[in-house]
């Protein structure tokens, strides 16, 4: 089964600053891979979608990269807001299964 | 609204009650998707439907939970004999893949169980 780590576990950071958030997979057979931010106590918003064509996409001030060989995706958050406090999971698709493997998450709070 | 929803979004019921929650996904979606998720962790993927086919099922989905999609369109998730620890929120998400083989999921807002 696929083992997703999100490091790291939480970050709070002031208004303004760049950040990243870290991502790996224990096993590099990895098709896709989705990022996701999720509200407390809501459902899953889908940020990016890594194609298996693709290393990056870009949405905004996100920014988000796969490097299968490693087993590695980073999230970019460019100019954090207040706004962006939420936990944002990552998720990769495998090339044996239907189901998205995810992480625990990142709680990210921005501060004012 | 065109994205996926679901119903209720909170249930509390007592322990050894049945529960059934429902699931529409994004209309021109076929494939549709029930997670689990328990606080402090990710989403922990339940079953898979491909249009009216359950095609996958983990081994989280004990033979208390039934999941259907009886016309490949709205999904029911139930849950009988209600335990304290299927205390979660439910997610349900839906798809349609590309012709390059990508899986965009888009989830619904999850219904909440609590069993006392």
């Amino acid at each position: 089964k696929q083992e997703v780590t999100q490091i790291p576990a939480a970050l709070s950071v002031p208004e303004g600053e760049n950040l990243v958030l870290n991502c790996s997979f224990t096993d590099s057979a990895i098709y896709n891979l989705q990022w996701f931010r999720q509200d407390p106590g809501k459902g899953l918003t889908s940020l990016l979608l890594i194609q298996s064509s693709q290393r990056e996409q870009t949405s905004g001030r996100l920014n988000a990269s796969l490097d299968k060989s490693s087993g590695r995706s980073t999230l970019y958050i460019a100019a954090s807001q207040p706004g962006d406090s939420a936990t944002y999971l990552c998720a990769g698709f495998s090339n044996s299964g239907y189901a998205l493997n995810f992480g625990k998450g990142t709680s990210l709070l921005v501060t004012p | 609204d065109t994205g996926v929803s679901q119903n209720p979004r909170h249930k509390i019921t007592k322990r050894g009650q049945n529960v059934t929650f429902r699931c529409d996904p994004i209309s021109e979606h076929n494939r549709l998707y029930w997670y689990r998720q328990t606080l402090g962790q990710g989403p922990e993927f339940l079953t898979y439907f491909q249009n009216e086919a359950q095609l996958e099922k983990s081994r989280l989905l004990s033979d208390r939970f039934s999941a259907e999609r009886p016309k490949g369109s709205f999904s029911t998730l139930e849950i009988q004999r209600t335990e304290q620890g299927d205390s979660a929120m439910y997610l349900c998400a839906s798809s349609s893949p590309t012709s390059g083989g990508d899986n965009e999921q888009f989830f619904g807002p999850g219904t909440r169980l609590t069993v006392l």
